[in-house]
């Protein structure tokens, strides 16, 4: 079995402060992807990238930058928090559209 | 795009009671998938129901899948309290990955 690690657990940052989250993945999956959970709701997509150096936009992406430099790492910054981005971030991989893999989160808090 | 719900709920219900929870979704999928988030843990994959199927089983859960009303059920017989937890179900776009509805929170009291 794989692992999905996501970094770091809790991230606290400023109004306006560019923030980083970090995630990395053990299962040698192609794709993966940047979730924003906001309590009540469901799942919606930020960023996804389906191979090394590539990326793709999601339904929520303007505010966030992504970087996907290695097949098992897939970063995401919030390039000027706001306080209306209290939420959790769920990183997640797949070898296809099917299945995805779920790190635990990072819940971030602007202050 | 596409867009699963489960006209977001919250379920309580006294342990060793059956629950139904029901999505909708609005354009063709050729899978529905259900999650299971438990409190400070991301989603996990509990069962899958293709579009050439109108149930599946896995241990307590039951989902069913009728395409012409594009909507998808997902039963746990005999809840315990470990069963607690927030269930979506999921509906692919193969272009990004998949799409999820609101959730239900099931919350099971021993």
């Amino acid at each position: 079995g794989g692992i999905i690690t996501q970094t770091p657990k809790f991230l606290i940052g400023q109004e306006g402060q560019k923030l980083t989250l970090k995630c990395q993945q053990n299962f040698n999956h192609d794709t993966m992807y940047w979730y924003r959970q906001d309590s009540g709701k469901g799942l919606r997509l930020i960023y996804y990238s389906i191979t090394e150096n590539d990326l793709q936009k999601g339904d929520l992406s303007e505010g966030y930058d992504a970087s996907r430099e290695k097949k098992s790492s897939f970063s995401l910054t919030v390039t000027s928090a706001q306080k209306n981005e209290m939420a959790v971030f769920l990183c997640a991989s797949g070898s296809s559209a099917e299945t995805l893999y779920f790190g635990s989160g990072t819940r971030l808090t602007v202050l | 795009s596409q867009w699963g719900e489960e006209n977001l709920q919250a379920l309580s219900i006294q342990e060793g009671e059956d629950v139904t929870m029901n999505c909708s979704y609005k354009t063709y999928t050729t899978v529905v998938q259900w999650y299971r988030q438990k409190s400070g843990k991301g989603p996990a994959l509990i069962i899958l129901i293709r579009s050439n199927e109108r149930e599946k089983r896995s241990g307590r859960l039951r989902a069913t899948l009728d395409t012409s009303s594009q909507s998808s059920s997902l039963s746990i017989t005999g809840t315990l309290a470990t069963d607690t937890a927030v269930y979506f179900c999921a509906t692919d776009n193969y272009a990004q990955g998949l799409t999820f509805g609101l959730g239900t929170r099931v919350s099971v009291f021993p």
